[in-house]
Parts: structure tokens; sequence; C-alpha cells
């Protein structure tokens, strides 16, 4: 096992580009949480799956951003147009759907648009 | 989800004990209380849980008071490696994942 995997761990973009992450999770968890945490704040919840399903999604996700997990294992976050504002740490988390069971948490993708 | 206060800083000496507190005035009956903590450049790392029961684990002990209106995390032995952003979150058990983290404590172990 080797934990929450986030791919790629730096990405710089031009304003007006779309970027994609990936996520691939622990391979036994069924729940997968997307966080963007910028400088000095904790992490923001954005959206989670359960398998395929995406069950909650935060305000703070524009229509600009969109998540997939298509299998129910790996997922991807994709931002549209992306805007200096996008600039942020995007985290993946990953946990079992049980009483209570920790969040695994990657090493996130800093995103930098220039 | 009720909504946590935590000092925006804290020093600990090495080797003593660090005592990070938390109040949560507003905790509901079924709401755990769980701290996380985040090494710089890396993602937040689970540390301990509890709902009224003090909580030991090989990390740190957690000490929530009667009313559960606030608690203390406790790192026995600091260490340098202990330097992080230490978070106190409150919420359900149905959703372990979905976490609201708020700026947390920045814990500087100094030698």
């Amino acid at each position: 096992d080797t934990g929450v995997s986030q791919d790629p761990r730096h990405k710089i973009t031009k304003r007006g580009q779309n970027v994609t992450f990936r996520c691939d999770p622990i391979s036994e968890h069924n729940r997968l949480y997307w966080y963007r945490q910028t400088l000095g704040q904790g992490p923001e919840f954005l959206t989670y799956f359960q398998n395929e399903a995406q069950l909650e999604k935060s305000r703070l996700l524009s229509d600009r951003f969109s998540a997939e997990r298509p299998k129910g294992s790996f997922s991807t976050l994709e931002i549209q147009r992306t805007e200096q504002g996008d600039s942020a740490m995007y985290l993946c988390a990953s946990s079992f759907d049980g009483t209570y069971t920790e969040a695994f948490f990657g090493q996130g993708t800093r995103l930098t648009v220039v | 989800d009720a909504k946590t206060t935590q000092p925006p800083s804290m020093d600990c000496a090495e080797g003593r004990a660090a005592n990070l507190p938390c109040n949560h005035s507003t905790i509901s009956g079924n709401e755990y209380v769980y701290w996380y903590r985040q090494i710089h450049s890396q993602g937040p790392q689970y540390i301990i849980h509890g709902l009224k029961n003090n909580e030991t684990n090989e990390m740190a002990s957690l000490i929530i008071t009667e009313d559960r209106k606030s608690s203390t995390l406790i790192l026995p032995h600091a260490t340098l490696r202990d330097t992080a952003v230490y978070y106190c979150i409150v919420g359900r058990s149905s959703n372990t994942g979905k976490l609201i983290f708020g700026q947390g404590t920045t814990l500087q172990v100094k030698p």
C-alpha cells in the first residue's frame, strides 16, 4: 500500500489554460475527497465521491471545476480557463465508508497560474 | 458542523510535553473531535480522535472535558519533527473525510 498518490506534484500554467490533476486513492477505499488549500489557510473541502458517485460539491467548486471518478478508483479534477485565483495546493484524500475511519491525504498538487 | 477555536501559534522545548488546546463550545452530542497535523509541504496527517472519553495512541493523547466544550492534544515528548500546523476539527463520524479545517495552531518545537 503506497498511500494516496497525486500527480503532478507541481503545475505551472498560463491564465486561461485548462489543467487536470489525478488522484489515486488507497486501493480499498471507496470514498475520495478533494480539497483546496491557499497559503496560510487550512484546507477547504471541494467535493467527495463514494465509489463513482459524486455525492457532494462545495459552493467553492465553480462551474469551471469538474471532478470525475469514472470507475470508482482514481479521480481527476479539471479546472477550465484557469485564473490567478486558482493558484493553490489541491489535496486529495481517501477513506473507508465506515463508522469511523481516518482520512488519508496525498501530498497534493501545487498549481501556479501565471 | 461545530466550529473550533485554537491559538494561532505555540512554542515547545524539545523533549517536553506539548499541550495544544481547542475550544468547541457548540459541539453536538454525536460529533467527534478529530486532530490532524500538517507538516510543511505535506498533506494533513491523522493523529487521534475521540467522542467523550480520553484517548491515547502511539502519537498522542486527547483529553476531552466532561462538558465536551474543549479538548487538549498532548504530545508527550515533542521532537523537532513535530513542528507542524495542528488542526482541531469537529464533525460527525458518518463522513469522516469531509473535514472543516480552521487555521490551526502552528507548533514550533525548539531545541
